[in-house]
């Protein structure tokens, strides 16, 4: 069984357009992350949400919204896509957020053209 | 930025063991040292984690100092499969995003 599931595994769009992308984890975990892999392999945390608190590193700009309909779900959102956010994007799972051992889907390549 | 260097690169041969060292100066008190392990077109995945001292599981050893500047993962008897790139990372909780940052990591290339 699959831990974290991400949907679509691919994901090419034109600028300007507005997308999701699905996660999923039947892990049972209180925390879900979204992370950002650029081209050059550093990969940032760009949200942590526990329980209906959703911690937001700054430097995410205001197009990107995590939204989670319940606990084993937390999807990303992205409106006016620009070609700066073409990336994998990667969400994770912990068992809450205190715990560091983090869980993560298999990744969702996004090309803006 | 990350707050870790590690090399960007190593290489080893089937059956050796492999030692990759992590630079901490800023650690705090707080702070625990994890490493991931990631292949590619995959996620990360986590293969240890630790406080001071020594830990050990079934994949990795962990070696922390007593100052804890410096971490060492210690991969024994590396096989092929264990070509990836390593990740290590400093921090007390999701709390602090700015310190879930994985820098770089060190390349793995393990030959037959």
């Amino acid at each position: 069984d699959t831990a974290v599931s991400q949907t679509p595994k691919y994901l090419v769009t034109q600028m300007g357009n507005d997308k999701s992308i699905k996660c999923e984890q039947n892990l049972g975990h209180d925390t879900m992350y979204w992370y950002k892999q650029d081209s050059k392999k550093f990969l940032k945390i760009m949200f942590s949400y526990n329980n209906k608190e959703l911690i937001i590193n700054e430097t995410v700009p205001n197009r990107f919204s995590p939204k989670s309909p319940d606990k084993a779900h937390l999807n990303l959102h992205i409106n006016s896509l620009e070609l700066g956010d073409s990336a994998v994007y990667f969400c994770a799972s912990s068992q809450d957020r205190q715990a560091h051992e983090q869980y993560f889907g298999p990744g969702t390549r996004l090309t803006v053209t | 930025l990350a707050k870790t260097t590690q090399p960007i690169s190593m290489d080893s041969y089937e059956g050796q063991e492999v030692n990759i060292t992590c630079s901490h100066n800023n650690i705090a008190t707080n702070d625990y040292i994890t490493w991931y392990q990631q292949f590619p077109s995959q996620g990360p995945r986590f293969i240890i984690q630790g406080y001071k001292t020594k830990v050990t599981n079934e994949v990795a050893s962990l070696f922390i100092p007593a100052d804890r500047k410096s971490s060492t993962l210690s991969l024994p008897r590396v096989s092929l499969s264990d070509t990836a790139v390593y990740y290590c990372l400093v921090g007390d909780s999701a709390y602090n995003t700015d310190k879930l940052i994985f820098g770089t990591g060190t390349r793995l290339q393990v030959f037959p």
